[in-house]
């Protein structure tokens, strides 16, 4: 079964740190992840998408990286603000459709 | 910018009602997406949708139906709402096949009293 974990469930750091969400996923067969944001009782706004052929993207404070061998993904986001505060969650795509990670539970505190 | 508009932000139903639940996108996507979002679940494939008139059954299909007459247009319909299906349900779109970079409504809190 295609699984994605999240670690850490949740986060809080002081404003200015610079801090790593790490996704992992079962089976390395993927075509894409993405990494989306999501606000309390919102939508979720997509971050970063990374082809299965690409090590990285970058996008402003944000920079995501792939390593399909060992099925892992981290969003790097540096000098923190407060908002940034959101869940922000993981998507694996395999072809049809996409599996979700739980999300981490990132705050940002001033 | 791609943008995916769901008809509701807030619902509120009684048991037994007939819900439609509507998503439009405006960028010409082939596909469309409908997932439930609940706390300690996360989200759930409910059906998906590659081309008009087609749809395919995600991973909790149970008591929805889905609808694309249109290609811009995909509904979601509870036939009979119950308590269970209170949730948060959330619309996406892609383009291509395998699906490219998926960009979402900005969901609908449905609650089923």
């Amino acid at each position: 079964k295609q699984e994605v974990t999240q670690i850490p469930a949740a986060l809080s750091v002081p404003e200015g740190e610079n801090l790593v969400l790490n996704c992992s996923f079962t089976d390395s067969a993927i075509y894409n992840l993405q990494w989306f944001r999501q606000d309390p009782g919102k939508g979720l706004t997509s971050l970063l998408l990374i082809q299965s052929s690409q090590r990285e993207q970058t996008s402003g404070r944000l920079n995501a990286s792939l390593d399909k061998s060992s099925g892992r993904s981290t969003l790097y986001i540096a000098a923190s603000q407060p908002g940034d505060s959101a869940t922000y969650l993981c998507a694996v795509n395999y072809g049809q459709n996409f599996v979700f990670g739980p999300g981490t539970r990132l705050s940002v505190l001033p | 910018d791609v943008k995916v508009t769901q008809s509701s932000r807030y619902l509120v139903k009684r048991t037994g009602e007939k819900v439609f639940l509507e998503c439009v996108q405006d960028m010409d996507h082939e596909n469309m997406f409908w997932y439930r979002q609940d706390p300690g679940l996360g989200l759930r494939l409910i059906y998906f949708s590659y081309d008009v008139k087609m749809k395919e059954k995600g991973d909790i299909p149970e008591g929805y139906s889905v609808s694309r007459e249109k290609k811009e247009r995909f509904s979601l319909i509870l036939e009979s709402a119950s308590t269970n299906q209170t949730s948060m349900y959330l619309c996406a779109s892609s383009l291509g096949l395998p699906p490219t970079e998926a960009f979402f409504g900005q969901g609908t809190r449905l609650t089923v009293v």
